[in-house]
């Protein structure tokens, strides 16, 4: 069945440093979404992406369809950043269907 | 395919009607969230259950839902009388450590007309 793996788990940055969050698609995916979990338990969309590539300040996402992958890179990562991050994609086929990652616990510190 | 199994995958309602989605978290895991996503933007937090207990909830979900998780397989989610406003896509999500990691559904895409 369609699934998404993302990698790394858990990942520590020191501030300042940057790094990327990667998820593998087992099949072809229409689209993919970039979430971060607020305090709340609220998931805030980052980006949305059916193809190419997308910034927004000192995140930037990347999904390639056929390649079946996308990323998110934080550069210049502030403490503020610290925080779940999840990807969810949308299947190709079998009408709508959103299958999300298992996310990324990422720790930023001094 | 998902861990978490949500029915039906499709509902379509009659603003004023009733509707009731469920969800079967992963065996195993305490803790159930339910989401609420329109147009494919954020993931609104709706309620949270811990070991079956309600433990959060925002202001809507009071007044509007009803949602239980009579057991540790099988949670719902009902809103008591529909309005058009709540066309969205309704993600359960069970964890077995608190939030930390996630696993969701497939949803299950509401339509009120």
């Amino acid at each position: 069945g369609d699934q998404v793996e993302q990698s790394p788990s858990a990942l520590s940055l020191h501030e300042g440093t940057g790094s990327a969050l990667r998820c593998n698609f087992t099949t072809t995916m229409r689209a993919v979404q970039w979430f971060r979990k607020n305090s709340r338990g609220s998931l805030i969309n980052l980006f949305y992406l059916a193809s190419g590539t997308k910034e927004n300040g000192r995140l930037k996402s990347a999904f390639d369809s056929k390649e079946r992958y996308s990323t998110l890179h934080i550069r210049d990562a502030q403490l503020e950043d610290s925080g779940t991050y999840f990807c969810a994609a949308e299947a190709g086929t079998g009408g709508y269907k959103v299958v999300f990652g298992s996310g990324t616990r990422l720790l930023v510190s001094p | 395919d998902a861990a978490v199994t949500q029915k039906p995958r499709y509902l379509i309602k009659m603003k004023g009607q009733e509707a009731e989605m469920k969800c079967i978290p992963e065996k195993g895991h305490t803790a159930v969230f339910w989401y609420q996503q329109k147009q494919s933007k954020e993931l609104k937090f709706l309620i949270y259950f811990q070991n079956q207990q309600p433990l959060d909830q925002i202001d809507m979900v009071k007044e509007r839902f009803s949602a239980v998780c009579p057991s540790s397989s099988l949670c719902s989610l009902g809103i008591r009388t529909c309005e058009a406003e709540d066309s969205a896509l309704y993600l359960c999500s069970s964890s077995d450590r608190g939030a930390e990691t996630l696993y969701f559904g497939s949803g299950t895409r509401l339509t009120v007309l």
